[in-house]
């Protein structure tokens, strides 16, 4: 099995707004990611977990704050958005760093 | 500067066509990695290539690793319009969290 699962698929929000995004995997992966794409762009690195600490914060701004309950599980919670940070929010998980990473389907967001 | 230059950055072609995606870096990977990401979809791993001049067929796809593993490329046989996406390639150095290329997007019209 090589699934790395995302809720919601879509998000509505408003700039004030507090919500959450969740990911999990059952892989056995110890290293966990969060990207931001935007159309035809790549993913850009948000934040890295590597056994459940987090190891990579690629200077992502505080509105978002990730969470790793355990190491099957990550969240990004998101408040006082802007416009701006509409774009796909995509998982990833590997093994370890450096390994290939599986993704999952993303959560579409856009803030109202 | 892109530490992985992927070209070309957008593809438009008929189905039946041949087609070949690039990956080039002045850096060793330890391994690379090539991805499809349909819309509004998350990229699914393709392929892992490791060792150098190593190649890999997946069906009508073909990924070659260059003989330094500095250098990828996908071919692609005969294209059918299922193979329209946005190709990422990734190359990972050690522990290194791996760098992602600026994708291709490929159309392929009936």
């Amino acid at each position: 099995d090589t699934e790395v699962t995302q809720t919601p698929k879509h998000l509505v929000m408003g700039m004030t707004n507090k919500k959450s995004l969740k990911c999990e995997q059952h892989m056995g992966h110890r290293a966990m990611y969060w990207y931001k794409q935007k159309a035809k762009k790549p993913p850009e690195l948000m934040f890295v977990y590597s056994y459940e600490k987090l190891s990579i914060n690629e200077s992502v701004p505080s509105r978002f704050s990730p969470e790793c309950p355990n190491s099957s599980l990550l969240n990004l919670h998101l408040h006082a958005l802007q416009p701006e940070d509409s774009a796909l929010y995509l998982c990833a998980s590997s093994q370890g760093t450096g390994y290939e990473q599986y993704f999952g389907p993303g959560t579409r967001l856009t803030v109202t | 500067t892109q530490l992985l230059e992927q070209s070309p950055q957008f593809l438009s072609i008929q189905e039946g066509e041949n087609l070949t995606v690039y990956c080039n870096s002045s850096s060793v990977f330890s391994s690379l990695q090539w991805y499809r990401q349909e819309p509004g979809e998350g990229p699914v791993l393709l392929v892992t290539v490791v060792t150098g001049g190593e190649v890999k067929k997946l069906k009508r796809l073909t990924f070659q690793f260059g003989d330094a593993r500095k250098d990828s490329s996908l071919h692609i046989t005969a294209a059918q319009t299922g193979d329209t996406g946005l190709y990422l390639c990734a190359g990972a150095r050690g522990s290194y969290i791996p760098t992602f290329g600026r994708g291709t997007s490929l159309i392929v019209h009936p």
